[in-house]
């Protein structure tokens, strides 16, 4: 059973437009949502994480808006770049238990 | 630093045969954990390890030992390698309930 539900599996954008990743969970005893990126041969490496206390947090081009009551948070990309074409999970933790999504692989055209 | 260390990157084995994937961290963690990405499953968790002397299944357990050897090791052991292990492995530390460290993988054909 999949506890993290993450959609699309692939996405094409244009340069300079906006990336959106979805992510759904179940679990309430999860605390801490985080997005992981993935180059091709390299490991995962955290881009940006939430806490369910605070439902937008923002760094860069880069935002996650959560949403407690339908279980639900995203990642956004803003002015997506050539570079950020990579792989995105988005994962849901508690304690020392991390789960995470399928993946979306991110093409950002030129 | 070198944060998450694994060894060795690429391997290939025949059924039934054995091996260990080694990790190391230097960032005085307690948690470790041993994930298998395969394409269109994510990642997955084998194996954590909360703090040293402590280890404990994830979900996909089966066909696979670990070893949490002092605080800064943990190693995976495939006591006798099936095909549908293969797969790319990795490493990853973290104090609790806090971002993952993951180390560059093994890359294991099983064939």
């Amino acid at each position: 059973q999949q506890q993290v539900k993450q959609s699309p599996q692939s996405l094409i954008v244009q340069k300079g437009g906006i990336s959106i990743i979805n992510c759904a969970y179940e679990n309430t005893a999860f605390d801490y949502f985080p997005w992981y990126q993935q180059f091709p041969g390299k490991g995962p490496a955290l881009l940006i994480a939430i806490r369910p206390d605070v439902s937008e947090k923002k760094e860069g081009r880069f935002t996650i808006s959560f949403n407690k009551s339908a279980k639900q948070f995203s990642l956004h990309i803003m002015d997506s770049q050539p570079g950020d074409s990579a792989t995105y999970f988005c994962a849901a933790s508690t304690g020392n238990q991390f789960y995470f999504g399928t993946g979306t692989s991110l093409t950002v055209i030129p | 630093n070198a944060g998450v260390t694994q060894t060795p990157k690429f391997q290939v084995l025949k059924t039934g045969q054995s091996m260990t994937l080694q990790c190391a961290q230097d960032m005085n963690h307690n948690s470790m954990y041993w994930y298998r990405q395969d394409p269109g499953m994510g990642l997955r968790l084998i194996y954590y390890s909360a703090s040293e002397g402590t280890t404990d299944k994830g979900e996909v357990p089966n066909g696979y030992n670990v070893s949490r050897l002092n605080k800064r090791e943990f190693s995976l052991r495939l006591e006798s390698a099936a095909p549908s292990q293969t797969s790319v492995y990795f490493c990853a530390s973290s104090r609790v309930n806090e971002k993952l460290f993951f180390g560059s993988g093994t890359q294991l054909s099983v064939l």
